[in-house]
């Protein structure tokens, strides 16, 4: 069974703090993804990351920076956090010539 | 623009059969997904499409006409814990494997 880990379930940060979110996933997917999903906008992307040290923008990156040392882990990194990041952030992983994304629990952050 | 539509909202009856449609523009088409989603939990894979045509998997189907730009799924025998959001998401082509999601269809199965 796939399986994707998110560091934590809910984290409260406050405006200005560095917030690093942190996803590993346990089957060699050369892909990873970070989405925020917020009511009435579905899943939007942030980042996304086909290889150890590649990264590509997604949809809405600003803001926002990501990091692929390793190629099981992929974090997202909030370099000064405000209150338009509080949202539900999702981690999804895929293997090169699989059909689905398998996402992580996901991450409720607030920023106060 | 790209873009996917899907109703916000629909109830249906435990028992019933209920259809959600989906509606796409994408520059590039590589498939289409759907996902489900309960509250406060991460989506998880019902279906996948790349072909025009019905493909069925117990009480669920999903149906794809690419040259409409239209899926729907169909979830058959309705029971409460099919109350939750489903997700219509359409993967573009190119390397990545970059997926647009919509919105969601929040599905009510009531008694």
């Amino acid at each position: 069974d796939v399986k994707v880990t998110q560091s934590s379930r809910y984290l409260v940060k406050r405006t200005g703090e560095k917030v690093f979110l942190e996803c590993v996933q346990d089957m060699d997917h050369e892909n990873m993804f970070w989405y925020r999903q917020d009511p009435g906008l579905g899943l939007r992307l942030i980042y996304f990351s086909y290889d150890v040290k590649m990264k590509e923008k997604g949809d809405i990156p600003e803001g926002y920076s990501v990091s692929r040392e390793k190629k099981e882990r992929f974090s997202l990194i909030l370099e000064s956090a405000s209150t338009n990041q509080t949202s539900m952030y999702l981690c999804a992983s895929i293997k090169g010539t699989a059909e689905t994304q398998y996402f992580g629990p996901g991450t409720r952050l607030l920023v106060l | 623009g790209q873009n996917i539509d899907q109703p916000t909202e629909m109830t249906a009856t435990e028992g019933a059969i209920v259809q959600i449609n989906c509606t796409y523009q994408t520059s590039g088409f590589n498939g289409l997904f759907w996902y489900q989603q309960h509250a406060g939990e991460a989506p998880t894979f019902l279906s996948y499409n790349v072909l025009d045509g019905l493909e069925e998997k117990g009480r669920f189907s999903s149906f794809l006409s690419r040259s409409k730009g239209y899926s729907y799924l169909l979830l058959k025998e309705l029971q409460m814990k099919d109350s939750a959001s489903y997700l219509c998401a359409v993967r573009g082509k190119g390397g990545g494997f970059k997926t647009i999601f919509g919105a969601g269809t929040r599905l009510f199965v009531k008694a």
